[in-house]
């Protein structure tokens, strides 16, 4: 079974200031994608960046990095720059390369971010 | 532009009614799945649909009912068997043999109880 942990309930960062959140999760399945999606207060979930478990080197997009570490099962997002509209939950998610349940995503429980002016 | 469409974006709920949410995909995508979210919560997996005419329970289907007759739609029922389905529930799609891929979600249909 999979299980993703995400420990930080909440999180203040002060704007232009970098946040980092954490995410570790936990599988046994040879290969596997780590997504991170952002949910501002309107509800609708954005797809922020993507790991796959054999990528070498860490993904990026834009102000959003990811600090992917295979042997500790941590896959935390890194916010650099941080903007108010940046203020939203902000959910860690797995999805197995095994087939079967569609190769469903399993979420975290979320971090809410507020940053502050 | 493709995307995933939810409605209606509020909806409320009689004791013992049974109500429909609707999910539109124009992405071509094979699968689709709907998530039940509870207030500072994570999401959770209601029913999932690999493919047409073909849907299986996910984590929580209790008290839940879906229909995938066509490739683009995947209605989710909230039947009166739901004793507690005041909840924000999202439609999302993928393509299920692709694990890189990330699901896309549509906006969202709130639902609550009168």
């Amino acid at each position: 079974a999979q299980k993703i942990t995400q420990t930080q309930p909440g999180m203040f960062v002060q704007e232009k200031e970098a946040v980092t959140l954490d995410c570790t999760y936990d599988t046994s399945d040879p290969s596997y994608g780590l997504f991170w999606y952002k949910q501002p207060s309107s509800g609708e979930m954005i797809f922020l960046i993507y790991q796959g478990s054999y990528d070498q080197q860490n993904a990026t997009e834009g102000r959003y990095s990811l600090n992917f570490q295979k042997a500790r099962k941590s896959a935390n997002l890194v916010i650099s720059a941080s903007q108010l509209g940046d203020s939203a939950m902000y959910f860690c998610a797995m999805r197995s390369s095994v087939s079967g349940s569609a190769r469903q995503l399993t979420f975290g429980s979320g971090t809410q971010l507020t940053v502050l002016p | 532009d493709g995307g995933i469409t939810q409605s209606p974006k509020y909806l409320f709920r009689k004791e013992g009614q049974n109500v429909t949410l609707s999910c539109e995909q124009n992405l071509n995508h094979d699968a689709m799945y709907w998530y039940r979210q509870d207030p500072g919560q994570g999401l959770r997996l209601i029913y999932y649909s690999q493919i047409v005419n073909d849907f299986q329970k996910g984590d929580i289907a209790e008290g839940y009912s879906v229909s995938r007759e066509k490739k683009e739609s995947f209605p989710l029922t909230v039947t009166s068997a739901q004793k507690n389905p005041t909840a924000f529930y999202l439609c999302a799609s993928s393509s299920p043999w692709a694990y890189n891929q990330p699901q896309h979600f549509g906006d969202g249909t709130r639902l609550s109880i009168l």
